[in-house]
């Protein structure tokens, strides 16, 4: 079966610093491909970073990164030098197999508050 | 950069009528799109898969019935939502898929629905 969870409901950290928030997936494909995206305050679906399974090395985009943690079936994501515009729900996503594009399963989304 | 437009941004209908989204994208072709709706206080489920040229594939517990989709080009896309109630109230996002092979799905801002 498939599925996303993020165990986490809410974090709140102060400004400047670095957070992570976690996820784990549940799938049966040995290719699949997972994303980090965030939902700010008006509804709009930002995409931030990817990992594909088959890759070893933790993916990087700017103040995001991964941590892919495949035997336990976990990609946490990263935050460093956390800014007040970094206050969003963040979700992770699973897609499986190459050939299903569009097909995300979502986590339930964990709530980051950023404090001045 | 990949843009994707939704239009409406928020509507209002009556129960029993119905209502028509519309999706576009600006940048790059867009061979498949999916929409999802988020229900209040819910993450995302997938409605249907869209792909240019082939059939539209619906998940379980949504029917082309209920939300007919067109796709006629590469950069459009519209769905509408026939005989709307209560339980179909929330953020109705597209999601455009380039035409290469394994990236990452392109949000609008969404349509939010409410049904009175």
């Amino acid at each position: 079966a498939q599925k996303v969870t993020q165990t986490q409901t809410s974090i709140s950290v102060m400004e400047k610093t670095t957070v992570t928030m976690d996820c784990v997936y549940e799938t049966q494909d040995s290719s699949y491909f997972l994303f980090w995206y965030k939902q700010t305050a008006s509804g709009e679906i930002v995409f931030l970073i990817r990992q594909d399974s088959y890759k070893k090395e933790n993916a990087t985009v700017g103040h995001y990164s991964l941590n892919f943690q495949k035997p336990k079936s976990s990609i946490g994501l990263i935050i460093t030098a956390t800014q007040i515009e970094d206050s969003a729900v963040y979700f992770c996503a699973m897609r499986e197999g190459r050939y299903n594009q569009g097909k995300l399963i979502f986590g339930q989304g964990t709530k980051l508050s950023i404090k001045p | 950069g990949a843009l994707v437009y939704q239009y409406p941004r928020r509507t209002i209908c009556k129960s029993g009528t119905s209502m028509r989204m519309e999706c576009q994208a600006v940048g790059f072709q867009a061979t498949s799109v999916a929409w999802y709706r988020q229900s209040p206080q819910k993450t995302f489920e997938l409605i249907a898969l869209s792909t240019v040229n082939s059939a539209i594939k619906y998940e379980q517990n949504f029917t082309q019935e209920k939300f007919p989709i067109s796709h006629p080009n590469l950069s459009f896309s519209s769905m509408t939502v026939l005989n709307a109630y209560l339980e179909d109230r929330g953020l109705y996002l597209c999601g455009a898929i380039r035409d290469t092979s394994n990236t990452e799905v392109f949000f609008g801002k969404g349509t939010r629905l409410t049904v009175v």
